[in-house]
Order: structure tokens, then C-alpha cells, then sequence
């Protein structure tokens, strides 16, 4: 079946640098990525859609100069956490689908993060 | 704005039965899907629904009514490693799905 694999699982940095965040699709292609964000004992919140060869698509109330996504490849989608605060400490998680309607969205297994 | 609402919590005994409902009232509909969680992991599918009625999957079913804009996900003879949180998600337009804030599951012996 279909996989998304997600790099690092965890990550502890200081505060003020920056993180990235690498989702790859395994085993289809995926011009579209899915990028989310939960908080603890919270729902999944978009955060922005990754676009194979253009700009990402990012939600009300996402920064988009904070959280730089990258998909140059019809395989990869990277996020980077810029000047990393506390506050972004979260469980980031990336999804892609075949492309199809009424496939599933697949997910990566989040990635940890922790600023401190 | 989007709106998907289901409990918040709910528990049941092994061996039992339990239905946990979701409402939403979307901007678009493109078909509901219901993911299972287990804490620090990332959601696992369970099932899909586009079109009014039931789907089984072994021991869940999902149930759609699009004109009520409902939903249910159905657990049979429940398991302790059921215990977890069950996310209710609606497709817009495009792929991306808006998630409910999920229902946590708690099953005992």
C-alpha cells in the first residue's frame, strides 16, 4: 500500500534556529503534500499544502515566512521551522495521496519537535 | 467557516459495542473518512465514505448521511487495544481533509 515516510521522528533545538522536516511519498508520486500540526489532546490543524513545482497553499493564520515548504520533487516535500520558539514545539505531520478522490490520505509518522 | 463535531470521550467494556457519531457543516463535501490515533502516532486509515449508506470493514462500519450531514464509525467486540482517539474528517475541494477534534476511546476489561 501506499507510504509516506517522515524524517526526523524527533528533534530537540534551541531556540532561534531552525528545523527541517523531510516527507517523502514511498511508493506513488505526489504533486500535492499535505502538511499539519497538533497540538497535545488536540485535532489535526492544517497548516499548509505543499504544491509540486509551486508556491504552498498556507492556512489562515499560518505564517508563511516562519514555516518555509519546499516540494521540488514529485517525491518530496521538506518543511522548515525558521527561529524556532517554544511556542512551535509540536507534533508536525506531513500527508499525501494517489491521485485519486477517494483515496485515502496517508501519513507520515510526525515528527516531535521540541524547542527550548 | 468549518465546522466537524464529535464527543469528546467516550468508554466502553470489551467485548462491547460502541458508536461514535460526528456531524459537520462544510463549505464542500467531497467524502468522510474516519482515521484511528494512538497517542505520539500518526493516524492510521479505518475507513471511507462518499455515498449514503453503510460500509463494513471487518469489525468497524462507517455510516454517511449527506442530506443530515452525519456520520458514524461502529466498533465491534471491542479490544483494549482499541483504546485511542477515532478522527472524524471531511474532504473539501482538492485532497486535504479537515479533521474533527477527534474522540478518545477508552476500553476496560
Amino acid at each position: 500500500g501506499a507510504v509516506v515516510s517522515q524524517h526526523p521522528s524527533r528533534v530537540i533545538c534551541k531556540s532561534g534556529t531552525s528545523v527541517k522536516i523531510e516527507c517523502r511519498s514511498l511508493d506513488f508520486q505526489a504533486t500535492t503534500m499535505f502538511w499539519y500540526r497538533q497540538f497535545p489532546k488536540q485535532s489535526l490543524m492544517l497548516m499548509a499544502t505543499s504544491n509540486e513545482g509551486s508556491k504552498a497553499t498556507y492556512e489562515q493564520g499560518v505564517e508563511k515566512d516562519k514555516f518555509l515548504i519546499n516540494h521540488a520533487s514529485l517525491t518530496l516535500s521538506t518543511l522548515t521551522v525558521t527561529s524556532a520558539h517554544p511556542e512551535d514545539s509540536s507534533f508536525y505531520i506531513c500527508s499525501a495521496s494517489p491521485l485519486s478522490l477517494d483515496s485515502p490520505l496517508h501519513f507520515g509518522n510526525g515528527t516531535r519537535l521540541t524547542v527550548t | 467557516g468549518q465546522n466537524i463535531d464529535q464527543p469528546t470521550e467516550m468508554t466502553a467494556t470489551e467485548g462491547a459495542i460502541v458508536q461514535i457519531n460526528c456531524t459537520y457543516q462544510t463549505s464542500g463535501f467531497n467524502g468522510l473518512f474516519w482515521y484511528q490515533q494512538h497517542a505520539g502516532e500518526a493516524p492510521t486509515f479505518l475507513s471511507y465514505n462518499v455515498l449514503d449508506g453503510l460500509e463494513e470493514k471487518g469489525r468497524f462500519s462507517s455510516f454517511l448521511s449527506r442530506s443530515k450531514g452525519y456520520s458514524y464509525l461502529l466498533l465491534k467486540e471491542l479490544q483494549m487495544k482499541d483504546s485511542a482517539s477515532y478522527l472524524c474528517a471531511v474532504r473539501l475541494a482538492g485532497t486535504a481533509l479537515i479533521f474533527g477534534k477527534g474522540t478518545t476511546l477508552s476500553v476496560s476489561s
